[in-house]
């Protein structure tokens, strides 16, 4: 399963919103009804973390405002306002069947 | 507070083999509903799942790796291993363990919560 980012690259002004992208090749709705689709994100020098599970699900310690939402092929993560914190590189990753992939990363930096 | 940490030498020579162990403390490994799992990141590259393994030894792995990646477990010791065999300069990477929370109760529901522990990452790589 391909699993396709856009952007690649994200500025962001502190304070404004910041928006990504995940299209998977095919559905990751798994049969007990899940999107099978995981966010990470990897902080400078940092290892990746969690984000959001099945879809939609903040990981433990993970500020509300970070949301992930979608369906079928087509996944987004949101961040509500943007912090100095949240620079790095954001993942997507398919959990539905292994080889388990990730998407390209975007990379969020700020203006 | 589980931790999880990689060890294993940081340079390998080409056609060697690249092995690595991720110790695991604050919790048994063989608890059960986990998968202990490897992931690289490639250089100027994205991440890459190799493969993880169940407590029970139940292995499953990226068939990009072919037949050259064997993962391992001891229960008795909360380590599990990789074994990668007749590597080249591009698996020249930072290697992570992680934990994956994944299972099936006694009446089929699935429970699933990502890969929510990762281990700082080792530095691989591969020169003569």
């Amino acid at each position: 399963i391909v699993m396709t980012q856009s952007p690649l690259s994200l500025p962001v002004t502190p304070g404004e919103p910041a928006s990504i992208s995940c299209r998977s090749s095919r559905s990751l709705l798994h049969s007990a009804g899940y999107s099978c689709v995981d966010w990470y994100v990897q902080k400078p020098g940092q290892s990746p973390q969690l984000l959001i599970y099945l879809g939609s699900n903040r990981a433990s310690g993970v500020p509300d405002r970070f949301r992930g939402s979608g369906s079928a092929t087509d996944f987004t993560l949101r961040i509500s306002r943007v912090e100095a914190e949240d620079v790095g590189v954001y993942y997507c990753m398919q959990a539905l069947q292994t080889p388990y992939t990730f998407g390209q990363g975007t990379k969020l930096e700020i203006k | 507070q589980v931790q999880l940490r990689e060890s294993g030498p940081g340079l390998v020579k080409p056609s060697q083999t690249l092995s690595l162990t991720c110790s695991v403390s604050g919790d048994a490994i063989s608890g059960g509903n986990y998968y202990w799992s490897w992931i690289r990141h490639l250089p100027g590259k994205g991440l890459e799942w190799l493969g993880h393994i169940y407590y029970s030894g139940t292995t499953h792995y990226n068939p990009s790796l072919r037949s050259r990646l064997t993962l391992s477990i001891d229960t008795s010791k909360d380590q599990f291993s990789l074994k990668l065999s007749s590597v080249t300069a591009a698996d020249t990477a930072v290697y992570y363990c992680a934990r994956l929370r994944s299972f099936y109760d006694y009446r089929d529901n699935y429970y699933y919560y990502g890969l929510n522990v990762w281990g700082q990452g080792t530095t691989v790589t591969v020169s003569s």
